[in-house]
């Protein structure tokens, strides 16, 4: 079974408007993290935004934010005021405890690839 | 602000040659991993590398691959026998703790093409 899942392979959405990226888990663990990261053409992985599974506020970075619904094992990224400069693929990752035994490998959804309109 | 290194960029090779991917890990971090990348594909972990020794390897880590920090700064990935399938993006990542909520830092990444 897939620990996590990104149900939208592509994703489009009109400069400076705000767009939601998918993402669901699978754990049982009660302790883990939620990240995503940003892979623009160039290849490079960004970090952009964390939420850990006992934090009851959602997470914010800047125009990132983290809208976690831990009943529903979600973890969907929004962007709000979306720029050209947005446009890239973005994973999202997590992190188990693994019975305390866990050195912080991420896993990987298959990505989400934003295009940004002008 | 301190980054992750990785050298060479891109690296092509012919199957079945020995290759050596390096990378330069946030000075001050404790924990390092490799992750690869096949084209169009997501991330996959590959290795945790944690107080000088594999802290954990996926099934994807054969007896092909090892990874050694030589010295205080570099954390190399080797591949002994090339083959066409490990053709990927590899990348290098490091974080100071290993706990849930720190971030991994990656590199830019190596572009490995075996031919």
């Amino acid at each position: 079974a897939q620990k996590i899942t990104q149900t939208q392979p592509g994703m489009f959405v009109q400069e400076k408007e705000a767009v939601t990226l998918d993402c669901t888990y699978d754990t049982s663990d009660q302790s883990y993290g939620l990240f995503w990261y940003k892979q623009p053409s160039s290849g490079e992985m960004i970090f952009l935004i964390y939420q850990g599974s006992y934090d009851e506020q959602n997470a914010t970075e800047g125009r990132y934010s983290l809208n976690f619904q831990k009943a529903r094992k979600s973890a969907n990224l929004v962007i709000s005021a979306s720029q050209l400069g947005d446009s890239a693929m973005y994973f999202c990752a997590m992190r188990e405890h693994a019975g305390g035994t866990s050195y912080g490998k991420l896993t990987f959804g298959q990505g989400t690839i934003l295009t940004v309109h002008p | 602000e301190p980054e992750v290194t990785q050298t060479p960029s891109h690296q092509v090779t012919q199957m079945g040659q020995e290759v050596i991917l390096r990378c330069v890990p946030i000075s001050n971090h404790l924990y390092f991993y490799w992750y690869r990348q096949i084209l169009g594909q997501k991330v996959e972990f590959l290795v945790s590398f944690y107080n000088n020794e594999i802290s954990e390897k996926s099934e994807i880590f054969d007896d092909q691959f090892s990874v050694e920090r030589p010295d205080g700064s570099n954390f190399t990935l080797k591949i002994r026998s090339t083959k066409l399938e490990d053709s990927a993006m590899y990348f290098c990542a490091s974080t100071y703790l290993g706990g849930l909520s720190s971030g991994q830092y990656f590199g830019p990444g190596t572009r490995l093409t075996v031919t």
